[in-house]
């Protein structure tokens, strides 16, 4: 029972570029969350699911896109890279009914 | 608008209880207040949760104000291990999460 999984650990980008970010859960949980947290703040989210197919904007969603093809994977793409976007992303699921939310090891990004 | 409200900063001595403050005035009647601690390079933790009543659970207590728009996390015995960012965060009825800016908590040996 892995939990939350992050993939990848770290990843440098150039301004402009792509990414996808993945986090998988083998909990069976309905929702899912992206969140980033930038130094000395807390964490903010960007988007969430409650379920398969399904997703939802949170508080700072501008820059990213998410999807949810699968119940155990959430995706987080970034369409052009921007160096306000450095900072270490977290994901999240939590099952339905229940109140603790688990989360994943965390990405940390630079865009240079 | 910050949702939550917390000292930035708190210390305790070892094996003293701590109590860490949150104020939260703008609550709605449905919100569920959370209390998760992150260490230094991990992704945060839950601790404890509540709704209107005082809750406790093997980690620590969460006493809530009556009028909802307080509450404190306390844990009994600071240990060294202890020495976490505490984030208070309101829980909406669509599950989001509001994350305040955290309190580092030191505890001294």
């Amino acid at each position: 029972n892995a939990g939350v999984t992050q993939t990848p650990k770290f990843r440098v980008l150039k301004t402009g570029q792509s990414m996808t970010l993945l986090c998988a859960q083998d909990m069976n949980h309905e929702y899912m969350y992206w969140y980033r947290q930038d130094p000395g703040m807390g964490l903010r989210l960007i988007h969430y699911s409650v379920g398969e197919g399904t997703t939802a904007k949170g508080e700072v969603p501008d820059g990213y896109n998410v999807s949810r093809l699968k119940k155990q994977n959430f995706l987080l793409g970034l369409e052009s890279a921007a160096p306000s976007q450095t900072s270490v992303y977290f994901c999240a699921s939590k099952d339905f009914g229940y109140n603790e939310q688990f989360f994943g090891p965390g990405t940390r990004l630079t865009v240079l | 608008d910050a949702k939550t409200t917390q000292p930035n900063s708190m210390e305790s001595n070892e094996e003293e209880p701590v109590h860490l403050p949150c104020n939260h005035s703008t609550i709605s009647g449905t919100d569920y207040i959370h209390w998760y601690r992150q260490l230094p390079s991990q992704g945060p933790e839950y601790v404890i949760h509540g709704l209107t009543s005082n809750v406790n659970n093997r980690m620590a207590s969460l006493a809530i104000a009556e009028d909802r728009k307080s509450s404190t996390l306390i844990l009994h015995r600071a240990t060294l291990r202890d020495a976490a960012v505490y984030y208070c965060i309101l829980r909406s009825t669509g599950n989001q999460f509001y994350f305040g800016t955290g309190t580092s908590l030191t505890v001294i040996p």
